[in-house]
């Protein structure tokens, strides 16, 4: 099965400075990668998805890239600020088919803290 | 309503009671997931219905673990005779989207299990 890794598992950044996650997932088959923000004792947030026939997607100060040889996909937040500070999961599934619609494999996480 | 709701959000229980955990999905939503998340880990696929069809149960971990959607809308995640190592947040969530299409995930806040 699908098998997702993450770094780091903690960053700590400089409000104004940027942050990077890194994912790299094992099933070539996966096609869809997104990222969730989630905030202590709340739900996980979508905050950007990317799929497999798209290299790059950016959403204001949220970008993710997506290297399908190397089989990693990475999250990038500019200009970063406190309320940034969360945990964000990377994840990857398989589309298209029934069976395995939306099961999501997740990484560990990356807690993320922002300091003013 | 507004969001996935889930009940109860902090449930106790005795080693070996049984426990049943509500999830009611944003109506209309077709796909519904249950997932599994250990203290400091990602969500762990549990299960999925589209509609009231249970189409994978590949993640529960035991057959103690029993789920059910029986009209298609709120979902039940039902755990017997637990045990210490199911402590963890129960995470539901739902989409409006089934098959091919690519949909968010709407996760709800989450039911969190200590066994004592």
């Amino acid at each position: 099965g699908e098998n997702v890794e993450q770094h780091p598992s903690t960053l700590s950044v400089q409000e104004g400075d940027s942050a990077v996650i890194k994912c790299t997932y094992s099933d070539s088959a996966s096609n869809y990668f997104p990222w969730y923000k989630q905030e202590l004792g709340k739900r996980p947030q979508l905050i950007i998805d990317i799929r497999s026939n798209v290299g790059e997607k950016k959403d204001q100060r949220i970008a993710v890239t997506l290297n399908k040889t190397a089989k990693h996909f990475s999250l990038h937040i500019t200009e970063t600020q406190p309320e940034d500070s969360a945990v964000y999961f990377c994840a990857a599934s398989i589309r298209g088919t029934t069976d395995s619609w939306g099961k999501l494999q997740f990484g560990a996480g990356t807690q993320v803290v922002v300091t003013p | 309503g507004a969001g996935v709701s889930q009940s109860p959000r902090y449930k106790v229980a005795k080693r070996g009671q049984d426990v049943a955990l509500r999830c009611d999905p944003i109506s209309g939503h077709v796909s519904l997931f249950w997932y599994q998340q250990a203290l400091g880990q990602g969500p762990e696929f549990l299960t999925y219905f589209q509609n009231e069809a249970q189409l994978d149960k590949s993640g529960l971990p035991s057959d103690r673990f029993f789920a059910e959607r029986p009209e298609g809308s709120v979902s039940t995640l039902k755990i017997q005779r637990t045990q210490q190592e199911d402590s963890a947040v129960y995470l539901c969530a739902s989409s409006r989207s089934q098959g091919e299409f690519v949909g968010e995930l709407f996760f709800g806040e989450g039911s969190r299990l200590t066994v004592l």
